[in-house]
């Protein structure tokens, strides 16, 4: 049980370049979120997904574009990259069981955009 | 507006002293309160919650956290601190109600240092 994996662990873009980020859960949860990390700002969430085939956007959702087209994956897309993307990402998923939901966090993806 | 505030952007114990980290939430609706701990390049890792029930919450790690609704307050505590808790703590809140599932609200974060 390898619980959410983020795919890469780090790269580095050019101004304009698109990339995807891939998130991987093998626990069967059905909500899935991605958030980004900057120094002093905490986590602030971009997109989320309370189901396959559905997402919706969160706090910081613009330069994003997601897709959970299978249960257990979600993908973060950047098309054009900005410098102002900089930033470590981080994929959760979790499942809610009598009202209660728990979220578990992949170990980040970091990005640099040069 | 839904908020959780850290005071403390950094703080310093010796090995072997009490900790308690300050955590406090605007929050509109009946809360959801967590505690992650996130180590220098790693992902963050839940330590305890509160839904409902006891307001003395205990984690993993030796952690406990005291839901005190009157002040809006969700403080971590640790009696013995050790060279291993170094690390940045996140509070955050969420709830349960309407379409809103699952959208954590996160404090800016409290980064724990140890003083041998």
């Amino acid at each position: 049980n390898a619980g959410v994996t983020q795919t890469p662990k780090f790269r580095v873009l050019k101004t304009g370049q698109s990339m995807t980020l891939l998130c991987a859960q093998d626990m069967n949860h059905e909500y899935m979120y991605w958030y980004r990390q900057d120094p002093g700002m905490g986590l602030r969430l971009i997109h989320y997904s309370v189901g396959e085939g559905t997402t919706a956007k969160g706090e910081v959702p613009d330069g994003y574009n997601v897709s959970r087209l299978k249960k257990q994956n979600f993908l973060l897309g950047l098309e054009s990259a900005a410098p102002s993307q900089t930033s470590v990402y981080f994929c959760a998923s979790s499942y809610v069981t009598s009202g209660q939901e728990t979220q578990y966090f992949g170990p980040g993806t970091r990005l640099l955009v040069l | 507006a839904q908020s959780v505030t850290q005071p403390d952007i950094h703080i310093t114990v010796s090995e072997g002293a009490s900790l308690e980290l300050r955590c406090n939430y605007s929050y509109g609706a009946t809360p959801y309160l967590f505690w992650y701990v996130q180590s220098p390049g790693q992902g963050l890792q839940l330590l305890l919650k509160y839904f409902s029930g006891d307001t003395l919450v205990q984690g993993i790690k030796g952690f406990e956290a005291e839901f005190k609704r009157s002040q809006s307050s969700f403080n971590l505590r640790k009696p013995s601190v050790h060279w291993s808790d170094a690390a940045e703590y996140f509070c955050a809140v969420g709830s349960n109600y309407g379409g809103s599932q699952g959208n954590l609200i996160f404090g800016k974060g409290t980064k724990l240092s140890v003083k041998p």
